[in-house]
């Protein structure tokens, strides 16, 4: 089967850093993407990673270990507009070869002045 | 410029009901999808369309048929509305089916059965 598990909430304080992990089980694993969700809003693009090792894009990282099945984001020097949903999700093709985003419950990160 | 939109942005409506959802790209992109995300904030992808065609069909109700009059277009049509229904509905679009596309969602329509 397909899962991906990642904490359902995460509190962090306006400049600290925070990491919200996320770990996969698929079939077919091609890559993991991250999106940011702010509340009313729609999700938006962050970050992907295809091979092994760090992402840095700004304030945001995004780390990828595909022997493990795992990443995390990494976001550093919080600011209260960071408060949103992180949503990871796994590119599989396990499906008759149509790629296809397998979507993680995401995470809620409340940060705190 | 927008580059997904859907329209409406708020329904609510009355069980029983039909009531279509539609979305336009302008991004050239070849590939569509809906998703639906509940209240807890699950989203679960509904269908996808590559160029018109449809290539993703998830455990949806029959209730549930989206059209794509082109490859910019995927609209969504709701037959005999439910309670469970109710949810946000997000149109996203990539550059295609496969790879390491990034989906670009609409700004979502949150659709209320009452």
């Amino acid at each position: 089967g397909q899962s991906l598990e990642q904490p359902s909430e995460v509190t962090a304080v306006e400049g600290a850093i925070v990491q919200i992990n996320c770990t996969y089980q698929t079939s077919g694993f091609y890559g993991l993407s991250w999106y940011q969700q702010h509340d009313g809003g729609a999700p938006t693009f962050l970050s992907y990673n295809a091979l092994d090792g760090l992402e840095e894009t700004g304030r945001f990282s995004s780390f990828l270990s595909r022997s493990d099945s795992y990443g995390y984001l990494l976001l550093q020097e919080l600011q209260m507009k960071d408060s949103a949903s992180y949503f990871c999700a796994v590119r599989d093709h396990e499906r008759d070869s149509n790629y296809q985003l397998i979507w993680g419950a995401g995470t809620k990160l409340i940060i705190k002045p | 410029d927008t580059a997904v939109s859907q329209t409406p942005k708020y329904l609510v409506t009355q069980m029983g009901n039909d009531k279509s959802i539609k979305c336009e790209q302008n991004l050239g992109h070849d590939t569509m999808y809906w998703y639906k995300q509940d209240s807890k904030k699950f989203l679960k992808i509904m269908f996808s369309y590559n160029n018109k065609e449809l290539i993703i069909n998830e455990t949806v109700p029959n209730r549930f048929s989206p059209k794509s009059p082109d490859k910019a277009h995927l609209n969504l049509h709701i037959n005999s509305l439910e309670l469970g229904d109710s949810a946000v509905y997000f149109c996203a679009s990539s550059h295609s089916s496969g790879g390491a596309d990034t989906q670009y969602f609409g700004p979502g329509t949150r659709l209320t059965v009452l």
